[in-house]
């Protein structure tokens, strides 16, 4: 059964680093999703990414939050200049249709800030 | 603005039926999704339902959405051990492609 993936499934990173998280969608998949969750907290929507733009964000992705897909298979979640309160489960998600009927996630990245 | 509450635990005998409810606000929403996350795992959409449907039944699940109360729940009958996980309730409003999701509830099986 096709599927999400999502890479690393945990990273610990400095607070000021750089990261990226990388995201496999399923492959005839057009709409992207990312989505996280902070600890005891709601999954919160991040961005939506169609065509090779974002669609809509949220309040929470900033500047520092940028979205990209580089080669048509990989969409990846680059946070430049990380935080403490940036520590969460970041979820990626893909569907064909952009009304999330069946929006499929991966098993998520959690990134903690040490 | 959009908001989507449920209770954070449930314990449920083995055997017997769980009924995890969740209520939103927005009356514009479309779809109303009940998600399944194990430890370790991703999301996996459990089923959803169209906002002009009262109920829908697959296997052991059952979802009952009474609009006027933006009521919604999922009843799991003949509860096995393997329904261990968090349930989120989740909607998405008319005009966004975005998912609201509540904080998820806890299914705890007891023998």
């Amino acid at each position: 059964e096709p599927e999400v993936t999502q890479t690393p499934s945990h990273q610990v990173t400095q607070m000021g680093q750089e990261v990226i998280l990388r995201c496999v969608p399923i492959s005839n998949h057009l709409y992207f999703y990312w989505y996280r969750q902070i600890l005891g907290q709601k999954v919160e929507f991040l961005v939506s990414f169609y065509n090779n733009e974002i669609s809509e964000k949220s309040e929470i992705f900033d500047d520092q939050f940028s979205v990209e897909r580089p080669d048509g298979s990989n969409f990846t979640l680059k946070i430049r200049s990380t935080k403490l309160e940036d520590s969460a489960m970041y979820f990626c998600a893909s569907s064909e249709l952009g009304q999330n009927t069946e929006a499929f996630f991966g098993q998520g990245t959690r990134l903690t800030v040490v | 603005g959009e908001d989507v509450e449920q209770s954070l635990f449930l314990s449920v005998r083995e055997g017997d039926s769980s009924v995890i409810n969740c209520t939103y606000t927005d009356s514009s929403s479309t779809y109303l999704y009940w998600y399944k996350q194990e430890p370790g795992a991703g999301l996996q959409l459990l089923t959803y339902i169209f906002s002009n449907m009262d109920m829908k039944q697959d296997q052991r699940l059952t979802v009952l959405l009474n609009k006027k109360d933006k009521h919604l729940s999922l009843r799991i009958a003949d509860t096995q051990t393997g329904d261990s996980a968090i349930y989120f309730c989740a909607e998405t409003p008319n005009r966004d492609d975005k998912i609201i999701f509540g904080k998820g509830t806890r299914l705890h099986i007891l023998p």
